[in-house]
């Protein structure tokens, strides 16, 4: 079974308005991670924003805020006042349990920009 | 700060050919992770070190496929004998093992084209 599901392959946003992206993950673990990734067509990896599960309080990151909805098992990565530079792959990723470091990627959704 | 070093950035090589990518994780970092990156299967984990040991090789694909980290500051994955079907982007990615906010500082990658 997939661990991270990114329903939108892609989508497009107006310059200088906001855009939500989904992420929803599936665990039984009650300790976990969740990170969000941009990756531009340069192709580096770039971590944006983490949100732990016992945080009581949304993570943001300047512009990028994460709306996390634990029992809904959800994720949202919400990027404000879009900017050109934000067009890229975005992938939602999840670190289980407390021992185990590896993450596990979700499909990513690609995010377009326009002026 | 230097990041995450891989080399090469390129490989193009011919099936049946011995391939070896190089990481140079973060100083101080004792986590080191190898992914994949293929249009098909996305993002892969195949294996991580902590302090140099291996400890999850689970997403290594067959036995063609090596890795080790003989010292703190260096990896290397090692494809033998390498077949088209192994062309894809090579991620090297460390982070600090010390909480559970440890984010993963990835390379810029190795991307590889067997022919």
């Amino acid at each position: 079974a997939q661990k991270i599901t990114q329903t939108q392959p892609g989508m497009f946003v107006q310059e200088k308005e906001a855009v939500t992206l989904d992420c929803t993950y599936d665990t039984s673990d009650p300790s976990y991670g969740l990170f969000w990734y941009k990756q531009p067509s340069s192709g580096e990896m770039i971590f944006l924003i983490y949100q732990g599960s016992y945080d009581q309080q949304n993570a943001t990151e300047g512009r990028y805020s994460l709306n996390f909805q634990k029992a809904r098992k959800s994720a949202n990565l919400v990027i404000s006042a879009s900017q050109l530079g934000d067009s890229a792959m975005y992938f939602c990723a999840m670190r289980e349990g407390r021992g185990d470091y590896k993450l596990s990627f979700g499909a990513g959704t690609t995010v377009t920009v326009r002026a | 700060d230097a990041g995450v070093i891989q080399s090469p950035r390129h490989e193009v090589t011919e099936m049946g050919q011995e391939v070896t990518l190089r990481c140079k994780p973060i100083s101080g970092h004792n986590s080191l992770f190898w992914y994949r990156q293929t249009m098909m299967r996305g993002l892969e984990l195949l294996i991580y070190f902590n302090n140099n040991v291996p400890i999850d090789d689970s997403g290594m694909p067959e036995d063609r496929f090596s890795a080790k980290m003989p010292n703190a500051s260096f990896s290397t994955l090692k494809i033998q004998p390498s077949e088209p079907r192994d062309s894809a982007v090579y991620f090297c990615a460390s982070s600090l093992r010390q909480h559970s906010y440890n984010e993963q500082f990835f390379g810029p990658g190795t991307r590889l084209t067997v022919l």
